[in-house]
């Protein structure tokens, strides 16, 4: 069965300050990755998705992620963090169900403060 | 442009009652999904929908729960006895399922949740 690891519970930066957020997954196969984030008491928002190609993807927000299949791992990052950025983060993994869907296995999330 | 869209948002109710909440997925999307998300946590896998049909339950949904999608629109999840333990929040998801692998696979849209507390 597949997983996620966010091996960070709470990280805090500095608005301007450069910002990766961990996760590394455990999957047999090719995995799709995706991470999302949470406003409190809020919906998912997705960030960016990975399904194949290149490893390196761009997402919404100034935010990217690289897959690095030797490291199973698939960081978010961004070089210059904004106070609206505070928020919970969450890594998945999509376990494919056909065709082009898939379900979502989630991490525990990262919440991130960001100090002015 | 509507999102997926839950009622109601909050709810408070009693121990051993039942409550109901409604989804309403993005409009032609044929894939709704329900996920529970505890206090710390990320959201857990419940179950999903492919129109009308419910193709997989997780062992999460206990013989309390029970989820419908008449018609394949909007869906329904229903917890009958309702526990401390369920107090969470649960969130509903949509996609446009389509059954060729495609390059950039569709996006699953999450609606805002509907939070339970269990007093």
């Amino acid at each position: 069965a597949q997983s996620v690891t966010q091996p960070d519970i709470h990280i805090t930066v500095s608005e301007g300050a450069s910002l990766e957020l961990r996760c590394n997954y455990s999957y047999g196969a090719t995995p799709y990755l995706f991470w999302y984030v949470q406003s409190p008491g809020q919906g998912l928002q997705l960030l960016l998705k990975y399904f194949s190609g290149d490893t390196l993807v761009q997402g919404i927000k100034g935010f990217e992620a690289e897959f690095k299949r030797s490291q199973s791992s698939f960081n978010l990052r961004k070089p210059s963090v904004h106070w609206s950025d505070a928020a919970e983060y969450f890594c998945a993994v999509g376990q494919p169900s056909g065709g082009s869907n898939y379900k979502l296995t989630f991490g525990k999330g990262t919440l991130l403060t960001v100090n002015p | 442009d509507t999102g997926v869209s839950q009622n109601p948002r909050h709810k408070i109710t009693k121990r051993g009652q039942n409550v109901t909440f409604r989804c309403d997925p993005i409009s032609e999307h044929n894939r709704l999904y329900w996920y529970r998300q505890t206090l710390g946590q990320g959201p857990e896998f419940l179950t999903y929908f492919q129109n009308e049909a419910q193709l997989e339950k997780s062992r999460l949904l206990s013989d309390r729960f029970s989820a419908e999608r008449p018609k394949g629109s909007f869906s329904t999840l229903e917890i009958q006895r309702t526990e401390q333990g369920d107090s969470a929040m649960y969130l509903c998801a949509s996609s446009l399922g389509q059954r060729r692998r495609q390059y950039s696979g569709n996006t699953i849209y999450f609606g805002e949740g509907s939070w339970l507390t269990v007093v």
